[in-house]
């Protein structure tokens, strides 16, 4: 079955540095759809970016990411990371058929610190 | 207001009880979902519910049954709760299940704590 990969549990930065969390995923399916979703402390998972065109980024709320299928990566990157990034980051996948469900990474907790 | 809403915010109960969450959309969305975030944050899909029927049924004990009145609306029963349901139960709503409509909008959530 589909399944996505966040190596990192946790990642500590100082703020004004630059913020790469990763992303892989794994599905028999041509053309995935790939999430980013972001949760806040005591709210609920909002969604930040996605995408399902290949090498093409896409950018919101100063975060872009590309995917590549070659690599199966979709990894969110911002510039300058700012205090109120901190939070639970969350990448998810949809695949082909299975259109009525994402599946979700581990989840990669951002704390920045000032 | 258009948005996801759930009921309620937290509820405490005992090994055993029957417990009921209700889930209702403003969206206009077709598709719903029950997730289970646990005590380590894992968010995973429980149910979906296309236009009042079910269409994805993950692997969960028998004891939890959604219910769906008409397409706004997701309700989870648990029949006889056991303390590893103790954790967070959202609820999401999309457009559709495929093409550019497959962003999930997700609801506050209800905190199940089990004693």
């Amino acid at each position: 079955g589909d399944s996505v990969t966040q190596t990192e549990g946790l990642v500590t930065l100082t703020e004004g540095l630059p913020v790469m969390l990763n992303c892989t995923y794994q599905t028999i399916y041509s053309n995935p759809f790939l999430f980013w979703y972001v949760q806040h402390l005591n709210e609920s998972p909002r969604l930040l970016l996605k995408s399902f065109t290949d090498n093409k980024r896409t950018e919101h709320q100063g975060f872009h990411a590309t995917l590549h299928k070659s690599s199966s990566s979709f990894h969110l990157q911002k510039s300058s990371a700012q205090l109120s990034d901190s939070a639970l980051y969350y990448c998810a996948l949809r695949g082909g058929n299975m259109g009525y469900k994402l599946t979700f990474g581990t989840g990669t907790s951002l704390l920045v610190d000032p | 207001e258009t948005a996801v809403f759930q009921t309620p915010n937290y509820h405490v109960t005992q090994v055993g009880n029957e417990v009921s969450f209700n889930c209702k959309q403003t969206l206009g969305h077709d598709t719903m979902y029950w997730y289970k975030q646990d005590s380590k944050k894992l968010l995973k899909i429980m149910f979906s519910y296309n236009n009042k029927q079910l269409i994805v049924n993950e692997t969960v004990p028998r004891r939890f049954s959604p219910q769906s009145s008409d397409k706004a609306h997701l309700n989870l029963r648990i029949k006889s709760v056991e303390p590893e349901d103790s954790a967070v139960y959202l609820c999401a709503s999309s457009r559709d299940w495929g093409g550019n409509y497959a962003e999930q909008f997700f609801g506050p959530g209800t905190r199940l704590t089990v004693l």
